[in-house]
């Protein structure tokens, strides 16, 4: 079966960093994405990780542990912008097809 | 830019209608994806395909079917549309091979309402 866990909502204030932890629990990996995803809007790519490390894109980082089925999102100089839902992804062994956890809604206060 | 298009923002059917929900993506991606999007329980594939005439269930493909006669065009379809298909519809292609690193892209979603 597949299992994927991420916090339900997190606050945090403008200028800080958060961290968003996602679990994994997959038939097969083969790789592990994050998207942010805005109010109304579409789900958009940040990140893609496939080999253990931290990946870093400007203020997002994503970090992979395969052994300990563990990633997280690190959002640096957080913005009011940056406010919105987080969604981790596991690519498995079926094909192209993605398990999605629940999302994790970040509000950034100022 | 890669663009996916749907063809409602927002739709009101009633019980028991077919209901059509229409796809277009213009990157010539061989892969599309239908996913619902309910509070708390994340995005859930209904079906994809990964050629034209192909599809392939998901994890909660009762109650729909899909039809892909080509390439640019998915449609998910209801075909007798109850009130816990009420949901946010997300369609998404990408390009290429099986455990592909490509990212999905979404396309904006059509909010769905059974009365």
């Amino acid at each position: 079966g597949q299992n994927i866990d991420q916090p339900t909502e997190m606050t945090a204030t403008e200028g800080a960093i958060v961290q968003i932890n996602c679990t994994y629990q997959t038939s097969g990996f083969n790789g592990l994405f994050w998207y942010q995803q805005h109010a109304g809007e579409a789900p958009t790519f940040l990140s893609y990780n496939v080999l253990d490390g931290l990946e870093e894109k400007g203020r997002f980082s994503s970090f992979l542990s395969r052994s300990k089925g563990y990633s997280y999102l690190l959002l640096k100089e957080l913005q009011m912008k940056d406010s919105a839902s987080y969604l981790c992804a596991v690519l498995g062994n079926a094909g192209n097809m993605l398990t999605f956890g629940g999302g994790t809604r970040l509000m950034v206060k100022p | 830019d890669v663009k996916v298009t749907q063809s409602s923002r927002y739709l009101v059917k009633r019980t028991g209608e077919k209901v059509f929900l229409e796809c277009v993506q213009d990157m010539d991606h061989e892969n599309m994806f239908w996913y619902r999007q309910d509070p708390g329980l994340g995005l859930r594939l209904i079906y994809f395909s990964y050629d034209v005439k192909m599809k392939e269930k998901g994890d909660i493909p009762e109650g729909y079917s899909v039809s892909r006669e080509k390439k640019e065009r998915f449609s998910l379809i209801l075909e007798s549309a109850s009130t816990n298909q009420t949901s946010m519809y997300l369609c998404a292609s990408t390009r290429g091979l099986s455990y592909s690193n490509q990212p999905q892209h979404f396309g904006d979603g059509t909010r769905l309402s059974i009365l």
